[in-house]
């Protein structure tokens, strides 16, 4: 079955670098994605990967997947407080429609 | 433009009430979701609509009523809801090319019901 899980709460200095990690347990998994969700406000697409690649790289973003483990993470450098948000894992699976499963999501604090 | 608008931005309404949320886009893309979103949890998808015929309804009460009138919009009639249906309510698009296609969401209705 499908099932995306993230750790809940992250807090990072602000310069420092973040990392948010997700694990998922479907290996049929197709794309993964990240997306970012401020305060009342709607998600944001940051990055995704398809699920034949190692790595994605997108200027202050960095996308790492281990497929062996089912593990996803997101590093962001040099954090900024406007960085402060909810992060999302999300999946898709081939199932001929368009089911994203998302995770709970990690809420990431930046301290000034 | 990868842009998904949606209207209201906030929307208060009693549980005998009849109101429509609005989403809309013109990134030619045709499939267009309907997300529920409740505090501190991920958006729980409801219905999917592909080449504007429903193509996915996730078990959802008929309280709530989708409806897709071209490639570019799509509804979410709402009626005699309850307090418990107060969330935030998302609207997203992709190409319905199989399954993976990169969803992208409107910034959403909040949704308070009285």
């Amino acid at each position: 079955g499908e099932d995306v899980e993230q750790s809940l709460f992250l807090s990072v200095r602000e310069g420092d670098s973040s990392v948010i990690n997700c694990t998922y347990t479907d290996s049929s998994s197709t794309y993964l994605y990240w997306y970012k969700q401020e305060p009342g406000a709607g998600l944001q697409l940051l990055t995704y990967i398809f699920s034949n690649m190692d790595m994605k790289q997108d200027q202050r973003l960095t996308v790492l997947l281990n497929k062996k483990d089912k593990h996803l993470s997101l590093r962001i450098a040099d954090t900024q407080t406007g960085d402060s948000a909810i992060y999302f894992c999300a999946e898709t699976v081939p199932g001929g429609y368009q089911k994203v499963t998302f995770g709970i999501g990690t809420k990431l604090q930046v301290i000034p | 433009d990868t842009e998904v608008t949606q209207t209201p931005k906030h929307l208060v309404m009693g549980m005998t009430n009849k109101k429509s949320l609005k989403c809309e886009q013109h990134m030619g893309h045709r499939a267009m979701y309907w997300y529920k979103q409740k505090a501190k949890k991920p958006p729980e998808l409801m219905f999917v609509y592909s080449y504007e015929k429903l193509s996915i309804n996730e078990s959802v009460p008929s309280r709530f009523s989708p409806e897709c009138p071209n490639s570019s919009l799509l509804n979410l009639h709402l009626h005699a809801l309850q307090p418990e249906d107060s969330a935030l309510y998302l609207c997203a698009s992709s190409r319905p090319q199989g399954s993976g296609e990169t969803q992208y969401f409107g910034p959403g209705t909040r949704l308070l019901v009285l």
